[in-house]
Protein backbone atom coordinates (compact mmCIF):
# COMPACT_ATOMS: atom_id res chain seq x y z
CA UNK A 1 0.00 0.00 0.00
CA UNK A 2 0.95 3.39 -0.17
CA UNK A 3 3.61 4.74 2.25
CA UNK A 4 4.80 8.74 3.33
CA UNK A 5 8.80 8.21 4.15
CA UNK A 6 10.44 10.87 6.33
CA UNK A 7 14.24 11.50 6.49
CA UNK A 8 15.76 12.37 8.28
CA UNK A 9 14.47 9.70 11.85
CA UNK A 10 16.54 12.38 13.76
CA UNK A 11 18.53 16.05 13.90
CA UNK A 12 20.50 17.16 16.03
CA UNK A 13 20.74 21.22 15.38
CA UNK A 14 22.59 24.07 17.47
CA UNK A 15 20.08 26.39 18.21
CA UNK A 16 20.45 29.00 15.73
CA UNK A 17 21.43 26.60 12.65
CA UNK A 18 18.36 25.62 10.43
CA UNK A 19 16.34 22.34 9.88
CA UNK A 20 14.82 20.33 7.37
CA UNK A 21 12.64 17.36 6.74
CA UNK A 22 11.68 15.68 4.16
CA UNK A 23 8.66 13.61 3.24
CA UNK A 24 8.32 11.20 0.12
CA UNK A 25 5.60 9.46 -1.61
CA UNK A 26 5.68 6.47 -3.92
CA UNK A 27 2.15 8.09 -5.61
CA UNK A 28 0.85 11.05 -6.40
CA UNK A 29 -0.80 13.07 -2.69
CA UNK A 30 -3.86 15.24 -3.41
CA UNK A 31 -2.76 17.15 -0.05
CA UNK A 32 -0.29 16.85 2.61
CA UNK A 33 -0.28 18.18 5.80
CA UNK A 34 2.31 18.85 8.48
CA UNK A 35 2.30 18.02 12.39
CA UNK A 36 4.29 19.02 15.59
CA UNK A 37 4.18 17.07 19.10
CA UNK A 38 6.22 17.63 21.59
CA UNK A 39 7.96 15.72 24.02
CA UNK A 40 4.89 14.07 26.07
CA UNK A 41 2.73 15.56 24.44
CA UNK A 42 0.14 15.55 21.31
CA UNK A 43 0.25 15.44 17.82
CA UNK A 44 -0.62 19.40 16.92
CA UNK A 45 -1.78 20.70 13.11
CA UNK A 46 0.24 22.73 11.68
CA UNK A 47 -0.58 23.18 7.90
CA UNK A 48 -2.32 21.32 4.90
CA UNK A 49 -0.72 21.97 1.29
CA UNK A 50 -2.99 21.31 -1.82
CA UNK A 51 -1.82 22.43 -4.80
CA UNK A 52 1.58 21.55 -7.05
CA UNK A 53 4.16 23.69 -6.31
CA UNK A 54 2.90 25.39 -3.10
CA UNK A 55 5.27 26.55 -0.69
CA UNK A 56 3.90 28.03 2.57
CA UNK A 57 5.29 30.54 5.58
CA UNK A 58 4.48 30.13 9.20
CA UNK A 59 7.07 32.82 10.75
CA UNK A 60 10.21 30.85 10.73
CA UNK A 61 8.44 27.77 9.34
CA UNK A 62 8.54 27.12 5.37
CA UNK A 63 6.78 24.30 3.87
CA UNK A 64 6.68 23.36 0.09
CA UNK A 65 4.63 20.75 -1.90
CA UNK A 66 6.44 18.97 -5.14
CA UNK A 67 5.84 20.19 -8.06
CA UNK A 68 4.75 16.47 -9.02
CA UNK A 69 3.26 16.27 -5.35
CA UNK A 70 5.13 13.59 -4.36
CA UNK A 71 7.06 15.06 -2.21
CA UNK A 72 7.22 17.99 0.76
CA UNK A 73 9.55 19.50 3.02
CA UNK A 74 9.35 21.52 6.09
CA UNK A 75 12.29 24.13 6.57
CA UNK A 76 13.14 25.91 9.96
CA UNK A 77 15.11 28.80 9.61
CA UNK A 78 17.54 29.40 13.06
CA UNK A 79 15.64 26.94 15.45
CA UNK A 80 14.62 27.49 18.85
CA UNK A 81 14.70 25.66 21.67
CA UNK A 82 11.33 25.78 21.55
CA UNK A 83 11.30 24.07 18.31
CA UNK A 84 11.84 20.57 19.62
CA UNK A 85 10.20 17.78 18.86
CA UNK A 86 8.90 14.89 16.29
CA UNK A 87 7.65 16.60 12.99
CA UNK A 88 5.43 14.34 11.17
CA UNK A 89 3.84 14.59 7.61
CA UNK A 90 0.37 12.99 6.64
CA UNK A 91 -1.04 11.77 3.44
CA UNK A 92 -4.12 10.30 2.02
CA UNK A 93 -3.74 6.31 1.16
CA UNK A 94 -4.59 5.94 -2.17
CA UNK A 95 -5.57 2.63 -1.73
CA UNK A 96 -8.81 3.49 0.72
CA UNK A 97 -9.54 6.45 2.62
CA UNK A 98 -7.70 7.77 5.18
CA UNK A 99 -4.38 9.46 6.20
CA UNK A 100 -1.16 8.18 6.63
CA UNK A 101 1.11 9.40 9.00
CA UNK A 102 5.19 9.04 8.36
CA UNK A 103 7.33 7.98 10.89
CA UNK A 104 8.29 11.32 12.19
CA UNK A 105 11.54 13.25 12.54
CA UNK A 106 12.89 13.93 15.98
CA UNK A 107 14.40 17.28 16.33
CA UNK A 108 17.01 17.95 19.09
CA UNK A 109 17.77 21.97 19.72
CA UNK A 110 21.00 22.03 21.74
CA UNK A 111 21.38 25.65 23.60
CA UNK B 1 -13.61 25.23 22.76
CA UNK B 2 -12.14 22.24 25.49
CA UNK B 3 -11.01 20.06 22.49
CA UNK B 4 -10.67 16.54 22.59
CA UNK B 5 -11.22 14.90 25.34
CA UNK B 6 -9.69 11.48 25.99
CA UNK B 7 -9.86 9.29 29.34
CA UNK B 8 -8.42 7.68 31.62
CA UNK B 9 -4.85 9.83 30.80
CA UNK B 10 -2.82 6.83 31.92
CA UNK B 11 -3.93 2.97 32.94
CA UNK B 12 -1.79 0.34 34.17
CA UNK B 13 -3.42 -2.88 34.28
CA UNK B 14 -2.75 -6.28 34.45
CA UNK B 15 -2.28 -8.89 31.40
CA UNK B 16 -5.72 -10.55 30.67
CA UNK B 17 -7.79 -7.83 31.94
CA UNK B 18 -10.23 -5.64 30.03
CA UNK B 19 -9.23 -1.72 29.36
CA UNK B 20 -11.62 0.98 28.04
CA UNK B 21 -10.86 3.78 26.61
CA UNK B 22 -13.27 6.87 26.43
CA UNK B 23 -12.99 10.01 24.29
CA UNK B 24 -15.27 12.67 23.31
CA UNK B 25 -14.52 14.64 19.71
CA UNK B 26 -14.61 18.78 19.35
CA UNK B 27 -18.67 19.11 19.28
CA UNK B 28 -19.49 19.29 15.79
CA UNK B 29 -16.82 17.42 14.46
CA UNK B 30 -18.26 13.80 12.30
CA UNK B 31 -15.18 12.64 12.21
CA UNK B 32 -13.08 10.26 14.78
CA UNK B 33 -9.85 8.63 14.36
CA UNK B 34 -8.33 6.30 17.11
CA UNK B 35 -4.91 5.98 17.13
CA UNK B 36 -1.75 4.13 18.95
CA UNK B 37 1.51 5.50 19.12
CA UNK B 38 4.86 3.40 20.01
CA UNK B 39 8.63 3.77 19.73
CA UNK B 40 8.29 0.89 17.43
CA UNK B 41 5.75 1.20 14.99
CA UNK B 42 5.03 4.77 15.14
CA UNK B 43 1.44 6.51 14.89
CA UNK B 44 -0.93 4.04 13.68
CA UNK B 45 -4.51 4.50 12.70
CA UNK B 46 -6.69 1.15 14.16
CA UNK B 47 -10.12 2.79 13.44
CA UNK B 48 -12.00 6.19 12.24
CA UNK B 49 -15.80 6.75 12.17
CA UNK B 50 -18.12 9.16 9.99
CA UNK B 51 -20.98 10.24 11.42
CA UNK B 52 -20.95 7.11 14.17
CA UNK B 53 -20.23 4.67 11.29
CA UNK B 54 -16.99 2.55 11.45
CA UNK B 55 -15.74 3.34 8.14
CA UNK B 56 -11.91 1.82 8.10
CA UNK B 57 -11.04 -0.47 10.74
CA UNK B 58 -8.36 -2.48 9.04
CA UNK B 59 -6.01 -1.19 11.25
CA UNK B 60 -7.65 -2.80 14.21
CA UNK B 61 -4.80 -5.17 15.26
CA UNK B 62 -6.54 -8.46 16.03
CA UNK B 63 -10.03 -9.52 17.67
CA UNK B 64 -8.95 -8.29 21.18
CA UNK B 65 -9.56 -4.70 20.14
CA UNK B 66 -13.06 -3.02 19.40
CA UNK B 67 -14.45 0.23 19.13
CA UNK B 68 -17.77 1.74 19.68
CA UNK B 69 -18.82 5.39 18.77
CA UNK B 70 -22.92 5.19 20.53
CA UNK B 71 -23.45 8.71 19.73
CA UNK B 72 -21.58 11.59 17.72
CA UNK B 73 -20.03 12.86 21.30
CA UNK B 74 -18.76 9.75 22.84
CA UNK B 75 -16.60 6.89 21.70
CA UNK B 76 -14.91 3.94 23.34
CA UNK B 77 -11.81 1.79 22.12
CA UNK B 78 -11.69 -1.85 23.96
CA UNK B 79 -9.02 -4.22 24.13
CA UNK B 80 -10.24 -7.79 25.80
CA UNK B 81 -8.18 -9.59 26.98
CA UNK B 82 -4.96 -7.11 27.07
CA UNK B 83 -1.69 -8.44 26.72
CA UNK B 84 1.53 -6.40 27.46
CA UNK B 85 2.49 -5.66 23.48
CA UNK B 86 -0.71 -3.61 23.66
CA UNK B 87 1.65 -1.21 25.99
CA UNK B 88 1.30 2.33 23.96
CA UNK B 89 -0.03 5.81 23.69
CA UNK B 90 -3.51 5.73 22.87
CA UNK B 91 -4.74 9.00 20.41
CA UNK B 92 -8.83 10.13 19.49
CA UNK B 93 -8.39 12.96 17.08
CA UNK B 94 -11.36 14.43 15.56
CA UNK B 95 -11.53 16.43 12.90
CA UNK B 96 -14.72 18.62 11.27
CA UNK B 97 -17.05 17.77 8.31
CA UNK B 98 -16.05 17.97 4.82
CA UNK B 99 -16.14 15.70 1.53
CA UNK B 100 -13.51 13.17 2.83
CA UNK B 101 -11.35 12.65 6.07
CA UNK B 102 -8.27 14.59 4.98
CA UNK B 103 -9.17 17.58 6.93
CA UNK B 104 -7.03 19.02 9.72
CA UNK B 105 -7.40 16.35 12.65
CA UNK B 106 -7.63 17.82 16.26
CA UNK B 107 -5.98 15.31 18.61
CA UNK B 108 -7.00 14.46 22.51
CA UNK B 109 -4.26 14.36 24.79
CA UNK B 110 -3.66 10.69 24.71
CA UNK B 111 -4.07 7.70 27.32
CA UNK B 112 -1.06 5.83 28.33
CA UNK B 113 -1.42 2.19 28.40
CA UNK B 114 1.05 -0.28 30.36
CA UNK B 115 -0.11 -3.85 30.09
CA UNK B 116 1.98 -6.11 33.25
Amino acid sequence: GQQVMQIPQYQHVQEGEDFTTYCNSSTTLSNIQWYKQRPGGHPVFLIQLVKSGEVKKQKRLTFQFGEAKKNSSLHITATQTTDVGTYFCAGPNTGGFKTIFGAGTRLFVKA
Amino acid sequence: DAGVIQSPRHEVTEMGQEVTLRCKPISGHDYLFWYRQTMMRGLELLIYFNNNVPIDDSGMPEDRFSAKMPNASFSTLKIQPSEPRDSAVYFCASSPPGPSPYNEQFFGPGTRLTVL
